[in-house]
This record gives C-alpha cells, structure tokens and sequence, in this order.
C-alpha cells in the first residue's frame, strides 16, 4: 500500500493561472516532505521542503501548504509558466528514517500558453 | 560542475547476463541511494549508503546488489537480471545521510534506462 499518494496523474492549467498539485500520506510519523521536479530525460530536481513543524513555506512563485490533521500537503505555483511543465513528486521521510524518502508517484503538469 | 552522473545512461540487455551501473558523485557526499521509476509506482529505493562501506536495503532490494568503497562511488550491479527489472534507475546523493535536526535534499543522476529481454 502506497504511503505517499498523489491521486492526479496530470494537470493541465493555463498559463498565468495558479497550479495546485495534492499530496496525501498516511505515515503519521512523517515530518518532513518534499517536492520534486523531473523533466523528461532528466533527473528529478529539488524545489521546495517543509518540516511538520510549519503549515507553510514559501520561495517565490512555490508555496508548499502542510495539513497535518488531514495527512495532506499541496504545492501551489503562481503565476504558472510553460516551464513548470514538468513531472512533480512529493517525498516524504521522518527522522527516524534518516535521508529516506517515500515518493509519491508523480503528477504531470502540463501549463498551455 | 556539481553533478550526479551514471553509466550508461541506455542499455539493453537479456537475462542472466551480469551487469553493472555505475554511479559517482563529485560533491564529497556521504549519502548515496539508488532508486527505480516505474509508471504508477514513482520512485521506490532500493539500497542505500550512509557512507563508505555502510549499505542497507531499501523497499525493493530483491535481485540487486550495491558496494561502496570510496566515498563518490555507488554501483548498482544486477548479478543475474530478469525482464521486471526492466525499469529507469536513477541514483541520488546528499551530504549526510542521518537527519539529524535538519534534511538535506537528495541530488539525482539523469537516471539510466534499462531494458531485460
């Protein structure tokens, strides 16, 4: 049973919408997760982290959103680009794991000019 | 450069026939791991290093085998590879591999594309 669940497979936004991507756990002993990016060909790249000790974090146009009482984080983009078109993994890990992460498997967003 | 890298990046093998993916990381990284990419599943570990001559299982060890006797090197060798584990490996690094009070994100190769026939 998969731990980390990202129930869309894709995404289609327009651009200079905002893009939402969802992320659901049921580990409740996760505390830290992570987005990824991957292009094709490519190998996934990191984009933004938050701890469970904050319900939210911030780097420019990526703002991650923690619900711990609903096991669900999102990664909204804003504005969306055509180079945001990418596959986005969210992770997740808890300290007792060390640097071992959980993928969910991945949702393809596609942003149309 | 700060990079990953893999090799070889595509290759076609059959089954039974032994072969090896190297991996080598050129940050001093103590954290090596390797995972699969399969559709549906996303990225799923196989091993781990924390660092050198330290490896342990990840969630799909079966019918791999890995090494780590130099910091920046990690291969992943298929003894004797069957057609499921046709499949995009990639391998990955970061600085330290206990969490501590802080995560260090992982840093990934461009991944290899396997195929077992």
């Amino acid at each position: 049973d998969q731990q980390v669940k990202q129930n869309s497979p894709s995404l289609s936004v327009q651009e200079g919408r905002i893009s939402i991507l969802n992320c659901d756990y049921t580990n409740s002993m996760f505390d830290y997760f992570l987005w990824y990016k991957k292009y094709p060909a490519e190998g996934p790249t990191f984009l933004i982290s938050i701890s469970s000790i904050k319900d939210k974090n911030e780097d420019g146009r990526f703002t991650v959103f923690l619900n711990k009482s609903a096991k669900h984080l999102s990664l909204h983009i804003v504005p969306s680009q055509p180079g945001d078109s990418a596959v986005y993994f969210c992770a997740a890990s808890a300290k007792h794991y060390g640097q071992n992460f959980v993928f969910g498997p991945g949702t393809r967003l596609s942003v149309l000019p | 450069e700060a990079q990953v890298t893999q090799n070889p990046r595509y290759l076609i093998t059959v089954t039974g026939k032994k072969l090896t993916v190297t991996c080598s990381q050129n940050m001093n990284h103590e954290y090596m791991s390797w995972y699969r990419q399969d559709p549906g599943l996303g990225l799923r570990q196989i091993y781990y290093s924390m660092n050198v001559e330290v490896t342990d299982k990840g969630d799909v060890p079966e019918g791999y085998k890995v090494s780590r006797k130099e910091k920046r090197n990690f291969p992943l060798i298929l003894e004797s590879p069957s057609p499921n584990q046709t499949s995009l490996y990639f391998c990955a690094s970061s600085l330290k591999g206990l969490a501590g009070e802080r995560f260090y994100e992982q840093y990934f190769g461009p991944g290899t594309r396997l195929t077992v026939t």
